[in-house]
């Protein structure tokens, strides 16, 4: 069965500080990996995805994503955090066999001191 | 504007009691989802509709029942057989056609106590 695991569960970072927030899953196929943020008291929405093509993604906010098939992850990179990325994180995945079925990893909650 | 609608926000039920929770969606969207969301748990499919009239259990439908009478409308219910039902409660849906690669949108969401 297909499983995402995210081992941060709390991350603290200071302003302008870098980020790498870490995201494994597995399943042996072709896979469709996203990253989706909830900020406080706002709907979850998505952040960046891939599907194809080249394994750098690069979504809103100056995030982006390495998709490394070897490793099996798909880690949310960003170079400089402002106290606005303080949100919760989620790392997803869809196999391209069974697209509706989404599974989500536990979360990484991040909080920025400003 | 277009986007997901879940009411009510906080719902509060005694133990025995069914409840429904209501997601509408004015976006002609044709996939719709019900997610649970518990501390350290992240997201839990509970149901699924990829059509009106159709739906597949997800990995923690017990104690669930949606129906997908209209496009539009993915009601879930929590019987008095789901044994933890306090959470929080997620509908999403996506673009026409569910293509792999589709973005999922999320409602605000409705938070669940059993009393």
């Amino acid at each position: 069965a297909q499983s995402v695991s995210q081992h941060n569960h709390h991350v603290i970072l200071s302003e302008a500080a870098s980020l790498e927030l870490g995201c494994n899953y597995s399943y042996g196929g072709t896979v469709n990996l996203f990253w989706y943020v909830q900020y406080p008291g706002q709907h979850l929405q998505l952040l960046l995805k891939y599907f194809s093509g080249d394994p750098l993604v690069k979504g809103i906010k100056g995030f982006e994503a390495e998709f490394i098939k070897s490793k099996f992850s798909f880690n949310l990179r960003k170079p400089s955090v402002q106290w606005s990325d303080t949100a919760e994180y989620f790392c997803a995945v869809s196999s391209f066999s069974s697209a509706s079925k989404i599974i989500f990893g536990s979360g990484t909650r991040l909080s920025i001191r400003p | 504007d277009g986007g997901i609608t879940q009411s009510p926000k906080y719902l509060f039920r005694k133990e025995g009691q069914n409840v429904t929770l209501s997601c509408e969606q004015n976006l002609n969207h044709d996939a719709m989802y019900w997610y649970r969301q518990d501390p350290g748990q992240g997201l839990r499919l509970i149901y699924y509709s990829q059509i009106v009239n159709d739906f597949q259990k997800g990995d923690i439908a017990e104690g669930y029942s949606v129906s997908r009478e209209k496009k539009e409308s993915f009601p879930l219910t929590v019987t008095s057989a789901q044994k933890n039902p306090t959470a929080f409660y997620l509908c999403a849906s996506t673009h026409p056609g569910g293509s792999p690669t589709d973005t999922q949108y999320f409602g605000p969401g409705t938070r669940l106590t059993v009393l």
